[in-house]
């Protein structure tokens, strides 16, 4: 089975631009969960999808969004870019809904604010 | 709220030494614990979790962790290190909404 692909592994982008960032999960996965990954903030949840749904946020400004599509893959937005939103931003997918599903990763998209 | 913590950054061992990776944690109810690790420019991998049952979990690669309540402890541990090791491993906990948290990771360097 084919892991959890994110596109593009690399983005540079200047301050104030948006971004969007795509995941697919492992088919048949239900669930993606986005997290940023920083040196100084270590790994932050940023929010979770099912069925085309976010169920869960994090705490992070409004200027980060997603959504999910009706085949579970997934983007992730960043409007107005920041210097500090430069970070690793990583995807997960889980099988079924509830606590302690095993969620899978991606490799990443590394985001360069420049 | 659900945290855990790892009380140290950097872990060194000889090749062929057993190793041990810390993690403590706090939670309101059951702990659904996971060990995940990273190499450079790659996501997390899964190693293994505690969901109920036995208290020692064996995971992937020879790893296994031990779970104890009373010290809220769950550590991660493997006989004897390979170089191979040598990476960042981060503990985890899973939140009621599905949403991991975790530790600040520990490096761990394995030294031939």
């Amino acid at each position: 089975k084919a892991g959890v692909t994110q596109t593009p592994r690399y983005l540079i982008k200047t301050r104030g631009q948006q971004v969007t960032l795509s995941c697919s999960p492992i088919s048949g996965h239900r669930s993606v969960s986005w997290y940023q990954q920083t040196p100084g903030q270590g790994l932050q949840f940023l929010f979770e999808y099912f069925s085309e749904t976010q169920r869960n946020k994090g705490n992070f400004p409004g200027r980060f969004s997603g959504r999910q599509f009706s085949n579970s893959r997934s983007e992730m937005n960043v409007s107005t870019l920041e210097l500090g939103d430069s970070a690793l931003y990583l995807c997960a997918s889980s099988l079924e809904t509830g606590v302690a599903d095993t969620q899978y990763f991606g490799p990443g998209t590394r985001l360069t604010v420049l | 709220a659900q945290s855990v913590a790892q009380p140290e950054d950097q872990v060194n061992v000889a090749e062929g030494n057993p190793l041990t990776v810390k993690c403590t944690y706090s939670v309101s109810g059951n702990p659904y614990l996971f060990w995940y690790v990273q190499y450079p420019n790659r996501g997390l991998q899964f190693l293994l979790k505690y969901i109920t049952g036995d208290n020692l979990v064996k995971g992937s690669y020879g790893f296994e962790a031990e779970f104890n309540k009373s010290q809220t402890s769950f550590h991660l541990k493997k006989p004897s290190a390979l170089v191979s090791d040598s990476a960042l491993y981060f503990c985890a906990v899973s939140g009621a909404n599905n949403d991991m948290r975790f530790g600040a990771g520990t490096r761990l360097t394995v030294k031939p």
